[in-house]
């Protein structure tokens, strides 16, 4: 098993310019998160999701959509990318079948805005 | 909403020394606890977590954690250090009933020195 992965994993963008960030887990997990790390700042929640067709706000969800249409992938999407949004940003699965509650998490994708 | 505190911004310990990291949360109700670990480069690898029972829980590495509810606290600990443990550590928590979110503190960067 891959387990989670994550493209791509190194981007560059200019203001203005859109993109999405893709997550795959081969895991069948049920839920699936997308987290951005910034200094001093620890991991901060994005959106998440509890299945397949539905998505929530996290902590920091303003600037972000998503989508999950499958699901194995959630789509992490910046319509207009802003410098504040430089950060790495992790995607995270994790199932309540098994009860341990445990996220797996993916290698990151670090994101520059210049 | 649960909140996540890490006192120990940066940690400098050379090799063999004892290491406790602090770790204070607050909500009211049922918590899961965990302790990631971020290696250099690399993304969030679990160390331990808790759920119920024994307060005290040994993970990887000879890693231990305790919790201890009446202080909201649940402090990692190894005896002794070993330079390969240079790396960031992040306390997280899941409150009950809310989809498994984990909300990390802002992590403890630990330096262990030849």
């Amino acid at each position: 098993n891959a387990g989670v992965t994550q493209t791509p994993k190194f981007r560059v963008l200019k203001t203005g310019q859109s993109m999405t960030l893709l997550c795959a887990q081969d895991m069948n997990h049920e839920y699936m998160y997308w987290y951005r790390q910034d200094p001093g700042m620890g991991l901060r929640l994005i959106h998440y999701s509890v299945g397949e067709g539905t998505t929530a706000k996290g902590e920091v969800p303003d600037g972000y959509n998503v989508s999950r249409l499958k699901k194995q992938n959630f789509l992490l999407g910046l319509e207009s990318a802003a410098p504040s949004q430089t950060s790495v940003y992790f995607c995270a699965s994790s199932t309540p079948r098994t009860g341990t509650k445990e996220q797996y998490f993916g290698p990151g994708t670090r994101l520059t805005v210049t | 909403a649960q909140s996540v505190s890490q006192h120990n911004h940066h940690v400098i310990l050379s090799e063999a020394a004892s290491l406790e990291l602090g770790c204070n949360y607050s909500y009211g109700g049922t918590v899961n606890l965990f302790w990631y670990v971020q290696y250099p480069g690399q993304h969030l690898q679990l160390l331990l977590k808790y759920f119920s029972g024994d307060p005290l829980v040994k993970g990887i590495k000879g890693f231990e954690a305790e919790f201890i509810k009446s202080k909201f606290s649940f402090n990692l600990r190894k005896p002794s250090v070993q330079w390969s443990d240079t790396a960031e550590y992040f306390c997280a928590v899941i409150a009950t009933g809310t989809a498994s979110k984990l909300t990390f503190g802002t992590g403890t960067r630990l330096q262990v020195t030849l």
